[in-house]
């Protein structure tokens, strides 16, 4: 049973651009969480889905971040007109049910804005 | 919000030597958690605390859950390198969610072989 897959690994972005996140949960969870995890800081909550549902979406930023999990498919956090502030390691977690007890944290994605 | 403070912020220390880190809260936790962080990962639970007092051990690693229940300890005894990475003590936010963790900045451990 693969763990909760996420990509890329490391992206590179310059200031302006755009940024894509995915993240693939274990089999069988249907409850997405992102955290963000600035330099020499502990992950701090971001958002939380559930197919195709935003449930909370309280930690996230109101502009230029935005974050889906389709019916289909990877969820996908997605940051728009990137600055350099961004730069941070993303992680998702995956449970089967809401709660913190079965999050599982994927390996996370390192941004670098340049 | 809540905040949760750890101490110390890295500790260097030789493979064999027992190890102390602690996590203190202004707020009271009704559940005190603790992960741990390897290079390049994501987090992984390792200790799970739900009662004031409480004392739980997973292998080498013991942790208790504070009577007061603002604070937590975690120790490790007898290190070896592969017990390297940044350990987080975490507990669920204080809003009402079962879902929302609020994680500490994490003490980063090095074991020198």
């Amino acid at each position: 049973n693969a763990g909760v897959m996420q990509n890329p690994r490391h992206l590179v972005r310059r200031r302006g651009q755009e940024a894509r996140l995915r993240c693939s949960p274990m089999k069988g969870h249907s409850h997405v969480y992102w955290y963000r995890q600035l330099p020499e800081e502990g992950l701090k909550f971001m958002v939380y889905l559930q197919k195709e549902n935003i449930i909370d979406e309280s930690g996230m930023p109101k502009e230029r971040f935005s974050a889906e999990f389709p019916k289909e498919g990877p969820s996908i956090l997605r940051i728009q007109q990137v600055v350099r502030g961004d730069s941070a390691a993303y992680f998702c977690a995956s449970s089967p049910q809401q709660g913190w007890e079965t999050q599982y944290f994927g390996p996370g994605t390192r941004l670098l804005v340049l | 919000g809540q905040q949760l403070n750890q101490s110390p912020q890295s500790m260097f220390i030789q493979e064999g030597e027992d190890v102390s880190m602690n996590c203190t809260s202004s707020s009271i936790f009704n559940t005190w958690l603790w992960y741990k962080q390897e290079p390049g990962e994501g987090p992984v639970l390792l200790i799970a605390l739900y009662k004031a007092g409480e004392l739980t051990s997973n292998g080498r690693l013991t942790a208790q859950f504070g009577i007061t229940r603002k604070d937590s300890f975690l120790n490790i005894s007898a290190s070896i390198p592969s017990d390297v990475g940044i350990y987080f003590c975490a507990g669920p936010d204080s809003g009402g969610s079962n879902y929302k963790l609020t994680f500490g900045k994490g003490t980063l451990l090095t074991v020198n072989p």
